[in-house]
């Protein structure tokens, strides 16, 4: 049973592109949540789907960032017009229930 | 909403010594997780431990929820054992977002 896959590991975007990040949940899991890591801090939960359903946004930025975990395909962190404060990482976990498994992470790089 | 410390912040080991690792959290919680985050910043499942006493190998957890507090147990710490230490807690046993504490970094050195 293959972990929580997540793509690319590393993404660099210039200052006003738009950076996709994708998650891929464990076989079997229908929850998915998005972590974000700033250097020096610790992971900030950032939003929490169920498949086409968004169940919790409160730690979205309320503007340039979106997700979607639609009914076929993977779960998708969208985020527009990046700065260079978005350069973090960013985590997806999926869980069948109480524990969550995370994956290795996308590495976001605004230059 | 809950707060979460983690103590000591940072922690320097010589390859062999064991070590307690003490996560408090200020509100009860449903489910309490540890995490190792290593050097290639891989979050690394340890345990899940909402109440009671687990062990992995050299790995031991012990959570009292009652006095909302959890100990992580490192015994014969290698150099591969470095790296930093995360509790995470939910007021939920499912289906709520995991509040980090800021973490323990751990240096083994042989």
């Amino acid at each position: 049973n293959a972990g929580v896959m997540q793509n690319p590991r590393h993404l660099v975007r210039r200052r006003g592109q738009e950076a996709r990040l994708r998650c891929s949940p464990m076989k079997g899991h229908s929850h998915v949540y998005w972590y974000r890591q700033l250097p020096e801090e610790g992971l900030k939960f950032m939003v929490y789907l169920q498949k086409e359903n968004i169940i919790d946004e409160s730690g979205m930025p309320k503007e340039r960032f979106s997700a979607e975990f639609p009914k076929e395909g993977p779960s998708i962190l969208r985020i527009q017009q990046v700065v260079r404060g978005d350069s973090a990482a960013y985590f997806c976990a999926s869980s069948p229930g109480p524990e969550a498994f995370f994956g290795q992470g996308t590495r976001l790089t605004v230059v | 909403g809950i707060q979460v410390e983690q103590s000591p912040p940072d922690l320097i080991l010589q390859e062999g010594a064991n070590s307690t690792l003490r996560c408090n959290f200020s509100d009860s919680v449903n489910n309490l997780q540890w995490f190792h985050q290593n050097p290639w910043g891989q979050l690394i499942n340890l345990f899940y431990i909402p109440s009671g006493t687990k062990q992995n190998g050299r790995l031991s957890a012990t959570t009292v929820a009652t006095e909302r507090y959890s100990l992580l147990y490192i015994s014969s710490s290698q150099t591969t054992d470095s790296g930093v230490y995360f509790c995470a807690v939910a007021i939920n046993q499912a289906g709520t977002a995991l509040i980090f504490g800021k973490g323990t970094t751990l240096s083994v050195s042989s």
